[in-house]
């Protein structure tokens, strides 16, 4: 059974950096046709999709945050990162990473998610 | 970018009955539309993909349809645990996007 945990600091400063990795076991980073994601809710908000990168490290990322994530990935380590620059309060949220099993499945797998919050 | 609308926001319905909720998206996107059922505090639950296809372990109360444009997904006889928010969520082109999520909660 595929399990996905994210981690990483939970409290960032405005304008610096957002970082999070997603460990994963079940499966393996180079399976064909994964997809691994990252998803974020702020709070009492909507899921708002940030990113996916696939295991030959294509990346597709929401057009409203392009210019500022990166999702990347180790397949050494079986994990997977979020950064996000420039950070604001509208930043804070609940984010999720996701894996889907291939372009047509909708995401299958999700971790439980973690609370960033964007403060000074 | 491809936007996508749920109707209605909010829904209250009793234990039993039958309910619809409609998604619309900007563009065709033929089949290519997942819905999920999110708890407070919890990840997103894959319940329908390919807009009709049923998730392994999903009840069968739980039903999808439509193509290109716009996308329903239906629960034939409320339960209590299906009192959550769902999300439609298109997957064209690699690209994902989720509509705004409707409240399913207790009349």
């Amino acid at each position: 059974q595929l399990h996905l945990q994210e981690s990483g600091p939970r409290l960032v400063k405005p304008s610096e950096t957002l970082s999070l990795t997603c460990s994963v076991s079940g499966a393996s980073l180079t399976s064909n046709s994964y997809y691994w994601g990252w998803i974020r809710q702020p709070p009492g908000k909507g899921l708002e999709w940030i990113g996916f990168i696939t295991y030959s490290e294509r990346t597709n990322y929401n057009s409203s945050l392009e210019s500022r994530v990166t999702i990347s990935l180790e397949t050494s380590t079986s994990q997977f990162y979020l950064t996000l620059n420039s950070v604001t309060a509208a930043d804070t949220a609940l984010y999720f990473c996701a894996c889907a099993l291939g372009p047509t499945t909708g995401i299958d797998y999700w971790g439980q998610g973690a609370l960033v919050t964007v403060s000074s | 970018d491809i936007h996508m609308t749920q109707s209605p926001s909010t829904l209250s319905a009793s234990l039993g009955d039958r309910v619809t909720i409609t998604c619309r998206a900007s563009q065709s996107i033929s089949n290519w539309l997942a819905w999920y059922q999110q708890k407070p505090g919890k990840a997103p639950k894959l319940l329908i993909y390919d807009a009709s296809s049923l998730q392994s372990g999903v009840p069968s109360r739980f039903g999808g349809g439509g193509s290109g444009t716009e996308f329903t997904l239906t629960i034939s006889s409320l339960q209590p645990d299906d009192f959550a928010t769902y999300y439609c969520q298109h997957y064209k082109n690699d690209l994902y996007t989720f509509g705004q999520g409707t409240k399913l909660d207790i009349k």
